[in-house]
């Protein structure tokens, strides 16, 4: 069974920041791209970043670029999203999604974890 | 980046009603066009994929349509677990894109 579990959420204040995880289980972590994915209180979703299988290529939305930076270690089957300056419109749940095609088809979910971004 | 924009943002329907969710893309997006079901306090959950491909283990009520710019999603008989929001979202380009999203509510 595939599996998605995030962690590393919490409350941080703006300019701070926060790494977050994605432990995957259940497929060949290594064989996958994989994205980040964003929906703040009440919003929809909104794509963030993105890793290829071997972490040799990344994207990022503008919103966030020079501030997060996705990376896995597929040793430990794991992606992680280091998010820096934090503002308060990072305000979120971020969900991790594995992509099915490599072309940003999200066939699997975590169960998403909050960031709060305030003083 | 493609702007996705959906319609209606929300309705209100009975079990039973067929329901009709439109989602146009500001340019053409071929078939590469997905849909996401979303719960309260929940995950999305993909539904259909490449625009009318049913993803493994999604009912057949779901089914999807289009090419180009404008898509469809149709549930054939509202049942009562598919109250919720769904989202149309384009792979295409890069970024990857979402639209607003529309909330199915019970009437």
């Amino acid at each position: 069974e595939v599996q998605l579990v995030e962690s590393g959420g919490g409350l941080v204040q703006p300019g701070g920041s926060l790494r977050l995880s994605c432990a995957a289980s259940g497929f060949i972590f290594s064989r996958y791209w994989m994205h980040w994915v964003r929906q703040a209180p009440g919003k929809g979703l909104v794509w963030v970043s993105r890793i290829n299988s071997d972490g040799s290529s990344t994207s990022y939305a503008d919103s966030v670029k020079g501030r997060f930076t996705i990376s896995r270690d597929n040793a430990k089957n794991t992606l992680y999203l280091q998010m820096n300056s934090l503002r308060a419109e990072d305000t979120a749940v971020y969900y991790c999604a594995r992509d099915s095609s490599s072309w940003g088809t999200f066939d699997y979910w975590g169960q998403g974890t909050l960031v709060t971004v305030s003083s | 980046d493609i702007q996705m924009t959906q319609s209606p943002s929300s309705l209100s329907a009975s079990v039973g009603d067929r329901v009709t969710i439109t989602c146009r893309a500001s340019q053409s997006i071929s078939s590469y066009l997905n849909w996401y079901q979303q719960k309260p306090g929940k995950a999305p959950k993909l539904l259909i994929y490449a625009a009318s491909s049913l993803q493994t283990g999604v009912p057949s009520r779901f089914s999807g349509s289009g090419s180009g710019t404008d898509f469809t999603l149709t549930i054939s008989s509202l049942q009562p677990e598919d109250f919720a929001t769904y989202y149309c979202q384009e792979s295409y380009s890069a970024p990857p894109t979402f639209g607003g999203g529309t909330k199915v509510e019970i009437k």
